[in-house]
C-alpha cells in the first residue's frame, strides 16, 4: 500500500466548475505540499500545509491532521488549470527533505 | 520562474555512458534536493544537500553520486546509465533544510537513455 494515496487519478472537468482532489496518507508527518505539474514538466509548489486552510487566488488546500486527509479545491476552473496535481508529505520518521509523493492526479478543464 | 535553474533541460546518451545534471538553487538557499521521476515510480526522492554536506539519502542508486560546490550549486552524476534510467530529474532547492521548509522546484532535465 503506497503511503500517499491521491484520488481521483484522472479527473475531466468543464470550465467553470468546482474541483476537488483528494489525498491520505499512513504516515505522520510535519508537512504536506501541493504540487503541480503542466505537460512541459516544470513542478510548481502551490501550497505548504501543516495545519489548517490555505487559500491562494482560486485554490484553496485543506488538511485534517487527526484523520490524515488533505484536499485541494480549485474553484471556477479554467482550462489553465489543466495539470498534474501532486500531494507530498514530509513525515517524521523519514530523513529531512525526504518527500513521499503520491503518483498524482491529471485534471483537464474543457472550455 | 522558481529561480532555480537545471541544465541542460534535455539529454540523450546511450547506455553505459555517465552524464552529469547541474542544478542552481534559488539565491540564498542553502539546501539542495535531487528526485528522480520515472513513468513506472512516479516522482522519487534521491539525496539532498545541506551548505555543502549530504544531508539525507532516498532511494539512489550506487551508480549515482551528487555533491554541492563551495557556490552551492550541485551536480547529480549517474554512471554506467541503463534504460530504466530514462526519466526527468528534478532538482529544487530551500533557505534550511529542515522539515517544514517550503522548497522551490527547477524545471527538471529530461534523460533519455537508448
Amino acid at each position: 500500500k503506497n503511503e500517499v494515496e491521491q484520488s481521483p487519478q484522472n479527473l475531466t472537468a468543464q470550465e467553470g466548475e468546482f474541483i476537488t482532489i483528494n489525498c491520505s496518507y499512513s504516515v505522520g508527518i510535519s508537512a504536506l505540499h501541493w504540487l503541480q505539474q503542466h505537460p512541459g514538466g516544470g513542478i510548481v509548489s502551490l501550497f505548504m500545509l501543516s495545519s489548517g486552510k490555505k487559500k491562494h487566488g482560486r485554490l484553496i488546500a485543506t488538511i485534517n491532521i487527526q484523520e490524515k486527509h488533505s484536499s485541494l479545491h480549485i474553484t471556477a476552473s479554467h482550462p489553465r488549470d489543466s495539470a498534474v496535481y501532486i500531494c507530498a508529505v514530509k513525515d517524521y520518521g523519514g530523513s529531512q527533505g525526504n518527500l513521499i509523493f503520491g503518483k498524482g492526479t491529471k485534471l483537464s478543464v474543457k472550455p | 520562474d522558481s529561480g532555480v535553474t537545471q541544465t541542460p533541460k534535455h539529454l540523450i546518451t546511450a547506455t553505459g555512458q555517465r552524464v552529469t545534471l547541474r542544478c542552481s538553487p534559488r539565491s540564498g538557499d542553502l539546501s539542495v534536493y535531487w528526485y528522480q521521476q520515472s513513468l513506472d515510480q512516479g516522482l522519487q526522492f534521491l539525496i539532498q544537500y545541506y551548505n555543502g554536506e549530504e544531508r539525507a539519502k532516498g532511494n539512489i542508486l550506487e551508480r549515482f553520486s551528487a555533491q554541492q560546490f563551495p557556490d552551492l550549486h550541485s551536480e547529480l552524476n549517474l554512471s554506467s546509465l541503463e534504460l530504466g534510467d530514462s526519466a526527468l530529474y528534478f532538482c529544487a532547492s530551500s533557505v534550511f533544510g529542515g522539515r517544514d521548509t517550503e522548497a522551490f522546484f527547477g524545471q527538471g532535465t529530461r534523460l533519455t537513455v537508448v
